[in-house]
């Protein structure tokens, strides 16, 4: 199957809730994406971690990788309603060009 | 920098015709990506250039898809004839790939393709 399946597949929560979404990958990777698409709209990228790295911070944003586990998760925290949108993980290989996506976690932020 | 630039935007067709897809990679980038979005496959990479060569195309859904790069500011990728199952919305995207890689690209908006 697919590399980076993201889980959950919808999410919605309050604004001011913390969102946390979930990745997971199958082979080696040399670095985790992870990418918002708002509705109509290309896909924007928001940070990246490298497969050496077990977390980093941008932001609101809070991004971990377990390469044993081969997983990652996004966390935004204190969401706003801007922050509605798809969010997608997209893992890079051995080849090193290629990035493949999941297919990603639509999430509500309500006002 | 005005990102990477496609067109159309929308594209509405009937089965049979040609359609040309048109996109214009961030100045300075030399790898250049086309991809297709669907509800049932998601994001699939169609082809992927560096320094305006074709390096993988095995995403290409079959002959009646091409892509080119004749030079570093233009790419096209035409269907030809088109078929209702390629309505998707296809977008374009680039990145420079350095010694360590490629690593974050940049998408256009998109052109979302309608083949009735």
């Amino acid at each position: 199957s697919q590399q980076g399946e993201e889980d959950p597949q919808a999410l919605s929560i309050q604004e001011g809730e913390n969102a946390t979404m979930n990745c997971s990958y199958k082979t080696s990777i040399n670095n985790l994406q992870w990418y918002r698409q708002n509705s109509g709209r290309g896909l924007v990228h928001l940070i990246l971690i490298r497969s050496n790295e077990r977390e980093k911070h941008s932001g609101r944003l809070r991004v971990t990788l377990d390469t044993s586990k081969k997983s990652s998760s996004l966390l935004i925290t204190a969401s706003r309603a801007a922050d509605t949108a798809s969010y997608f993980c997209a893992s890079s290989g051995g080849s090193n060009y290629k990035l493949t996506f999941g297919k990603g976690t639509l999430l509500t932020v309500n006002p | 920098d005005a990102g990477v630039i496609q067109s159309p935007r929308h594209e509405v067709t009937e089965m049979g015709q040609e359609v040309t897809l048109r996109c214009k990679p961030i100045s300075g980038h030399n790898s250049l990506f086309w991809y297709r979005q669907t509800m049932m496959r998601g994001l699939e990479l169609l082809i992927y250039f560096n320094n305006n060569v074709p390096i993988d195309d095995s995403g290409m859904p079959e002959d009646r898809f091409s892509a080119k790069m004749p030079n570093a500011s233009f790419s096209t990728l035409k269907i030809q004839p088109s078929e209702p199952r390629d309505s998707a919305v296809y977008f374009c995207a680039s990145s420079f790939r350095s010694q360590r890689g490629t690593e974050t690209q940049y998408f256009g908006p998109g052109t979302r393709l309608l083949v009735l």
